[in-house]
């Protein structure tokens, strides 16, 4: 099955210690990318990946790293979590191309909580 | 820079009642729409889609006609159901600079529907 699958589900963590959240597709994408989403707010993208190797910053960058060593992981990474880093996390493939012409396809979210 | 605008919500109706979810942007250029649905506790999926002016996207019943002049991508369905209770998103992607990193997502609205 087509998949984007994200782990873990669910994490509660204090603040500064550091963590990651992985994320993986079986689809062949090129194009990864992780946004957040916040009561009121939408969803905002953190970081995006055109292909291997190559990673940019999307609008709301700070506090996160990421890396893309193989084409399948896109995993995400805090450093040192603040609370204000409290909130739903998804990872989303796309074959390439456009995003005009290929869609989005989303993981089941991550929930974090930051003490 | 692009910009989705939803109306307020949460929205609730009855069943069989008629749907509509207003969407506007701001864009340079023509770009493209989509409709995305969120199920509880899951990722976002595309529910439709419209690449230039005067497409109508439809499925599973919805439909969003893509409107220029007035720069809207309102959703739409004739009878909803209670299986279409999910928060709705309405997104872009612009055709110039920055066309293949990321969706612009409006803020979403819930969806309630009631036996």
């Amino acid at each position: 099955e087509a998949q984007v699958t994200q782990n873990p589900r669910y994490l509660i963590t204090v603040t500064g210690k550091k963590l990651t959240v992985t994320c993986s597709q079986n689809m062949n994408h090129e194009y990864m990318s992780w946004y957040r989403q916040d009561p009121g707010l939408g969803l905002r993208q953190i970081y995006y990946s055109m292909n291997v190797e190559v990673t940019d910053k999307g609008d709301v960058p700070e506090g996160y790293k990421v890396s893309r060593k193989e084409k399948r992981n896109f995993p995400l990474i805090l450093e040192s979590p603040s609370p204000n880093q409290t909130s739903l996390y998804f990872c989303a493939s796309s074959w390439g191309g456009s995003l005009r012409n290929s869609p989005l396809h989303f993981g089941n979210g991550t929930r974090l909580t930051v003490t | 820079g692009d910009s989705v605008t939803q109306m307020e919500g949460p929205v609730t109706l009855s069943e069989e009642a008629f749907l509509t979810i207003n969407c506007t942007y701001t864009a340079t250029g023509y770009p493209s729409l989509f409709w995305y649905v969120q199920y509880p506790g899951e990722g976002l999926q595309l529910l439709l889609k419209a690449t230039k002016a005067d497409d109508k996207g439809s499925n599973k019943g919805f439909e969003a006609t893509y409107r220029k002049e007035t720069t809207s991508f309102h959703l739409e369905k004739g009878s909803v159901q209670v299986s279409d209770s999910a928060v709705y998103f309405c997104a872009l992607s612009s055709l110039y600079t920055g066309a293949n990193s990321k969706l612009t997502f409006g803020k979403g609205i819930t969806l309630s529907v009631r036996p």
